[in-house]
């Protein structure tokens, strides 16, 4: 089956540390893959994706994410950690349907909170 | 401009009463998207729009019934809907339903059914 997974509920770190939120994946074929936040009681905001190239993908707001294919990796990381940066993010593959159709599977979400 | 709008923001109606969801969005895009969520979980796709045919329906009860009336708007028609129904409906687009392209969310609508 075709699926995402974030193995954490919640991610604590300090205002100024590094973050690392988890993300692996199982799909057949190439992965296409997509991280996006969601702030309180509202839409998701897109924050970065990986389609091919290179492994370490720049996005929004400083955050990059690293694709590791041996791995099945797609962790969202950003070297020094805002307060603002709490927040719920989902990450989410791409699984291709019939004729030539595609959706989007998301995780269950990891809620990030930076303390000060 | 990357927005899509949604209204209304809040909801509330009854089981027997009839309502409609609306989406906009002015980039161009030419997929659009309902999505459902629930408290605490992800968003679940309801409906896909590509070129404002219905391309993909995932098994939805049909108290729910989409629209597509020209390439900028989504409806979404909801009618006698069950408690178990309230989420924050979320409308998306995409330039186009290959989904290299990133989806781009309105901010919901919250509905409440009582």
């Amino acid at each position: 089956a075709q699926s995402v997974a974030q193995p954490e509920d919640q991610v604590n770190v300090a205002e100024g540390n590094p973050l690392t939120v988890k993300c692996t994946y199982s799909v057949s074929g190439n992965p296409y893959l997509f991280w996006y936040v969601q702030y309180p009681n509202r839409g998701l905001q897109f924050l970065l994706k990986y389609i091919t190239g290179d492994n370490l993908v720049k996005g929004s707001y400083g955050f990059e994410a690293e694709f590791n294919k041996s791995q099945t990796s797609f962790h969202l990381k950003k070297p020094s950690a805002l307060v603002s940066d709490s927040d719920l993010y989902f990450c989410a593959v791409r699984v291709p349907q019939g004729g030539g159709y595609n959706k989007l599977i998301f995780g269950a979400g990891t809620r990030l909170a930076v303390h000060p | 401009d990357t927005e899509v709008t949604q209204t209304p923001k809040h909801l509330v109606m009854g089981m027997t009463n009839k309502k409609s969801l609306k989406c906009e969005q002015h980039m161009g895009h030419r997929a659009m998207y309902w999505y459902k969520q629930k408290a605490k979980k992800p968003p679940e796709l309801m409906f896909v729009y590509s070129y404002e045919k219905l391309s993909i329906n995932e098994s939805v009860p049909s108290r729910f019934s989409p629209e597509c009336p020209n390439s900028s708007l989504l409806n979404l028609h909801l009618h006698a809907l069950q408690p178990e129904d309230s989420a924050l409906y979320l409308c998306a687009s995409s330039q186009d339903r290959t989904t290299t392209y990133e989806q781009y969310f309105g901010p919901g609508t919250r509905l409440t059914v009582t």
